[in-house]
């Protein structure tokens, strides 16, 4: 059985502070993904890594994707309320991801003004 | 802008009632998935399409079954709804590896 592992899965943190998550796990993925949920929301994604060793930056975010396949992170820098909501990691194995999309449990950030 | 909906947001069942959940995507996706979310347990899935009529258990399929009549509509039906399928259900499509959600219905069964 494949898994997902994220931690924390609980962070509260002051405005501008950083912070990183992590998802981690013993099997190899073709691509991992990262999406954020707000509440009432359905998730919505924010970004896919699909290469050992990649590096992806979205504003304020920086994705990595673990050498081996197999674990990821996502840093924030100097964080915003906005930033506050549930981060899911998401593993897929084959060509575009096949059917099945494995999710790690999240981890859930508030951030304070 | 690709949209996913489901039908209800929020759903109060007795134990033992039938419940139907609706979703429906705009994007002529011919994948679709059923999740549920719970506290510390993340998505799981409960069953995928790849195509009209077609179907596969996910991973916690016990007590629910599915319908895809026309590729936009894709349903969960719970025959007999009982206490633990009390949950967060989310719908998605699927295209290009990415996975569009519906904002979820909140089912709590008493």
């Amino acid at each position: 059985t494949q898994l997902l592992e994220q931690s924390p899965q609980f962070l509260s943190i002051q405005e501008g502070e950083n912070l990183t998550v992590y998802c981690n796990s013993s099997s190899v993925f073709s691509s991992l993904q990262w999406y954020r949920q707000e509440p009432g929301e359905g998730p919505v994604l924010l970004v896919t890594v699909v290469t050992g060793g990649e590096v992806k930056k979205l504003k304020r975010l920086t994705f990595q994707f673990g050498d081996a396949r197999k674990d990821s992170s996502l840093h924030i820098t100097a964080a915003q309320p906005g930033d506050t909501g549930l981060y899911l990691c998401a593993g897929a194995t084959g060509r575009e991801g096949g059917f099945k999309t494995i999710f790690g449990a999240g981890t859930r950030l508030f951030v304070k003004a | 802008d690709v949209k996913v909906t489901q039908s209800s947001r929020y759903l109060v069942k007795r134990t033992g009632e039938k419940v139907f959940l609706e979703c429906v995507q705009d994007m002529d996706h011919e994948n679709m998935f059923w999740y549920r979310q719970d506290p510390g347990l993340g998505l799981r899935l409960i069953y995928f399409s790849y195509d009209v009529k077609m179907k596969e258990k996910g991973d916690i399929p016990e007590g629910y079954s599915v319908s895809r009549e026309k590729k936009e509509r894709f349903s969960l039906i719970l025959e007999s709804a009982s206490t633990n399928q009390t949950s967060m259900y989310l719908c998605a499509s699927k295209f290009g590896g990415e996975l569009f959600f519906g904002e979820g219905s909140r089912l709590t069964v008493l």
